[in-house]
């Protein structure tokens, strides 16, 4: 059975910084993994698919990449913004359906 | 585009009362939906797998007599929540998979709180 693990849990940064977070998983047989932002009592946005043939994926001022034999992605954020903050869950496709991880709550503090 | 609409967006309901929420997929043909849960600081988990026209699949550990999945056309999926108690409170989510495309991308709902009290 496939288990996502998302660290930290919880990242509270200044205004302007880099960072980067975690999402590992136990079974490297997926077809994609994706990032999600999931604000408070709210749905969720896609913001980059990585196919398993992949290793990173781009868009604006975020950067999330693969490595698939080991098991981890990475999302980062640079120049981190209040309006960044959010959860961000990790999600890795396998046969027929999507394991979450339990997310990193972000804060960005002004 | 691949927009899927939730109904009701929040419910508050009595304990021992039934609950239905609706997902719709607006602008394309859904040949599967998702039906997830999410309790508070922790991962969606998913419930229940649903093809038109078919019985859903359920997860183990969710009961398909308390949660009721019909899919009734290729754009609307309901979940009706049966007696629902206290426990029953959480957030779902609802998720489609485009016909044509792999059901491992799904497109996401803005989600229905609900309350039981």
């Amino acid at each position: 059975k496939q288990e996502v693990t998302q660290i930290p849990a919880a990242l509270s940064v200044p205004e302007g910084e880099n960072l980067v977070l975690n999402c590992s998983f136990t079974d490297s047989a997926i077809y994609n993994l994706q990032w999600f932002r999931q604000d408070p009592g709210k749905g969720l946005t896609s913001l980059l698919l990585i196919q398993s043939s992949q290793r990173e994926q781009t868009s604006g001022r975020l950067n999330a990449s693969l490595d698939k034999s080991s098991g981890r992605s990475t999302l980062y954020i640079a120049a981190s913004q209040p309006g960044d903050s959010a959860t961000y869950l990790c999600a890795v496709a396998g046969s027929y359906q999507l394991t979450f991880g339990k997310g990193t709550k972000l804060s960005v503090i002004p | 585009g691949a927009v899927v609409s939730q109904h009701p967006s929040r419910v508050i309901c009595k304990s021992g009362t039934s609950v239905k929420i609706e997902c719709r997929s607006l602008d394309f043909q859904a040949t599967t939906m998702f039906w997830y849960r999410q309790f508070p600081k922790q991962s969606l988990m998913l419930m229940a797998t649903s093809n038109e026209g078919s019985k859903a699949t359920y997860e183990q550990g969710v009961e398909k007599d308390k949660f009721l999945i019909n899919h009734a056309s290729l754009t609307l999926s309901t979940l009706t929540v049966t007696s629902a108690h206290p426990e029953d409170s959480s957030f779902y989510i609802c998720s489609a998979s485009k016909a044509g495309e792999l059901r491992e991308t799904q497109y996401f709902g803005p989600g229905t709180r609900l309350l039981v009290l």
